[in-house]
């Protein structure tokens, strides 16, 4: 079955530190990885799909990569508006539908 | 120009009563999805629909129905709810399914059964 462990389940910066959330996942026949933001009250917004080991990918502050077990999404000197959850999840190459972690409540203060 | 709206925002409601929650997405998507995001902030599939055809039906209660009048639109209509069923609720689209497609959510509807 497939599986995926997000950590930590919380964490909190200072505006400026700069650090990685994880996304450890197993899943037979990897089609997508997918990251996530989820802001209070809203619906889960896209941020980026990694398809391969050693794919990078890179938004603003946010860089994600991943290998074959497991993705980084790096936060590099985060602002407070940068706080929010971070899903990931993953698509097998047999379903359509996201398998998604628990997520990362991420928390940024001034 | 919302790309995917869902109605109502919120919901509440008694245990064994009947409600439909509604899903429209105006991206020309061909796939639709309905998800469920508990008190742990868990999110699970719950149906997918491709050309208004059932494609994804997870273990869900059969007292969950969805419908598709058309391709833009997927509803949900839940019977005799109960105070498990308390939630958000999901809508998504992308475009095909069939790939690695971008889905895109709505802004969900919280279900609360008093």
């Amino acid at each position: 079955e497939d599986q995926v462990t997000q950590s930590p389940e919380a964490l909190r910066l200072q505006e400026g530190e700069s650090s990685s959330l994880n996304c450890s996942y197993t899943v037979s026949g990897l089609r997508g990885l997918f990251w996530y933001r989820q802001d209070p009250g809203k619906g889960p917004e896209f941020l980026f799909t990694l398809y391969s080991a050693g794919e990078e990918k890179e938004k603003e502050r946010l860089k994600a990569t991943l290998t074959k077990k497991e993705s980084f999404l790096h936060i590099t000197a985060p602002k407070p508006e940068d706080s929010a959850t971070y899903l990931c999840a993953v698509q097998a190459r047999s379903g359509y539908a996201l398998n998604f972690g628990k997520g990362t409540s991420l928390l940024v203060t001034p | 120009d919302t790309a995917v709206s869902q109605t109502p925002k919120y919901l509440v409601t008694q245990m064994g009563n009947d409600k439909s929650i509604k899903c429209e997405q105006n991206l020309g998507h061909d796939t639709m999805y309905w998800y469920k995001q508990d008190s742990k902030k868990f999110l699970k599939i719950m149906f997918s629909y491709n050309n208004k055809e059932l494609i994804i039906n997870e273990t869900v209660p059969n007292r969950f129905s969805p419908k598709s009048p058309d391709k833009a639109h997927l509803n949900l209509h839940i019977n005799s709810l109960e105070l498990g069923d308390s939630a958000v609720y999901f809508c998504a689209s992308s475009q095909d399914g069939a790939s690695t497609d971008t889905q895109y959510f709505g802004p969900g509807t919280r279900l609360t059964v008093l």
